[in-house]
This record gives C-alpha cells, sequence and structure tokens, in this order.
C-alpha cells in the first residue's frame, strides 16, 4: 500500500521560533499533498492544499505567512510554522493524494508543542 | 457552506453491533469516505461510496443515500480494538480541488466489554 511519512514526529520549540515540517509519498508520486490541524478530541481541519511547483491554496482563517508550505517535488511537502505560539500547538497531519487517484494516504502525524 | 454532522460519542458493548450515522450538506459531491482513527496516530481509511447503497468490507459496512445526504458506518462483532474516533469525511466536487476532504467532527467510540 501507499505509504505517507512525516518528520519529525514530536517537537517542543521554543515561543517564536520557526519549525518545519516534512511529508513524504515513499512509494507514489502526489501531486497533491493536504495539510491537517487536530486539535484535542476534535477532527481534522484543512489548513491548506499543496500542489507540485505551485503556490498552495489556504483555507479561509489559515495565516499563509505565518503557515509557509512548499511542494518542491513530487514526493516531498514541507510546513513551516513560523514565529511558533503556544496556540499553535497541535497535531499537525499531511495526506498525499496520487495522480488520477481518489483516496488521500495519510501520514502518521507531527505532534507540536510550543513553550 | 459545508456541513458534516455525526454523534460525538457513542457506547457499545463487545460483540454488539453499533451503527455511527453522518449527515452532509455540501456544495458538491464526490464521494464518502469513513476513516478510523486512534488517539494520538493518523486516520486509517475504511470505506469509500460513491454510489447509493451498501458496501460491505469483513466486519465493516458503509451505506449511502445521496439524496437524503446520509451515510451510516456499521460496524459488527465489535471488539475492543475498535475503540476509537471514527471521521465521516465528504469530497466535494469543486473545480480545481480534485481530493480535497471536508470532515465531519468524529464520533468516539467507546467499546465496554
Amino acid at each position: 500500500g501507499a505509504v505517507v511519512s512525516q518528520h519529525p514526529s514530536r517537537v517542543i520549540c521554543k515561543s517564536g521560533t520557526s519549525v518545519k515540517i516534512e511529508c513524504r509519498s515513499l512509494d507514489f508520486q502526489a501531486t497533491t499533498m493536504f495539510w491537517y490541524r487536530q486539535f484535542p478530541k476534535q477532527s481534522l481541519m484543512l489548513m491548506a492544499t499543496s500542489n507540485e511547483g505551485s503556490k498552495a491554496t489556504y483555507e479561509q482563517g489559515v495565516e499563509k505567512d505565518k503557515f509557509l508550505i512548499n511542494h518542491a517535488s513530487l514526493t516531498l511537502s514541507t510546513l513551516t510554522v513560523t514565529s511558533a505560539h503556544p496556540e499553535d500547538s497541535s497535531f499537525y497531519i499531511c495526506s498525499a493524494l496520487p495522480a488520477d487517484y481518489n483516496e488521500q494516504f495519510f501520514g502518521p502525524g507531527t505532534r507540536l508543542t510550543v513553550l | 457552506g459545508q456541513n458534516i454532522d455525526q454523534p460525538t460519542e457513542m457506547t457499545a458493548t463487545e460483540g454488539a453491533i453499533v451503527q455511527i450515522n453522518c449527515t452532509y450538506q455540501t456544495s458538491g459531491f464526490n464521494g464518502l469516505f469513513w476513516y478510523q482513527q486512534h488517539a494520538g496516530e493518523a486516520p486509517t481509511f475504511l470505506s469509500y461510496n460513491v454510489l447509493d447503497g451498501l458496501e460491505e468490507k469483513g466486519r465493516f459496512s458503509s451505506f449511502l443515500s445521496r439524496s437524503k445526504g446520509y451515510s451510516y458506518l456499521l460496524l459488527k462483532e465489535l471488539q475492543m480494538k475498535d475503540s476509537a474516533s471514527y471521521l465521516c469525511a465528504v469530497s466535494p466536487e469543486w473545480e480545481g480541488q480534485g481530493g480535497k476532504l471536508i470532515f465531519g467532527q468524529g464520533t468516539e467510540l467507546s467499546v465496554k466489554p
């Protein structure tokens, strides 16, 4: 089956620093990747849609200057949380969509804690 | 707007059958997914319905009625390991937004001995 990895799995950082999260599709090429955020006991909220070689499309209410997304290749997308604050602490999950396919494959998630 | 509703919590007994309902109102429809998510882990795919009717896969079945904007996930012969959150997600049919999913709030299922 299709495998998606995320790195790091957990990160703790100080307030004001930036954190980069990587999402990789290991055995397929993903023309589209999605970034979600999930707060405790809540569902996944789509933050942005990332297409290889083009700018990401952000959902309403998501600050594009704070959550920088780069989809430089067909197997890698990165999310950078800039100037992180405690309220950014959350579980960040990416998913990857193979070309001509309707099912997304999810990464294992990254737990971000901002002190 | 997009709206997907499912119960917040459900409790069932080991060995029993449980049905988790999901209703949706979206600008378009390109399929409905059910995912299982254990705490602190990524969602795992359970089922996909795009046509009306019942899809059966082992102990899990999923039903869709597009005219009613309604789906359910049926879990049979419940096991303790089925305790998890079950997420209903709809793929709306938007131009240039292929594959985008809108998730419901999730149903936390607790299976008791």
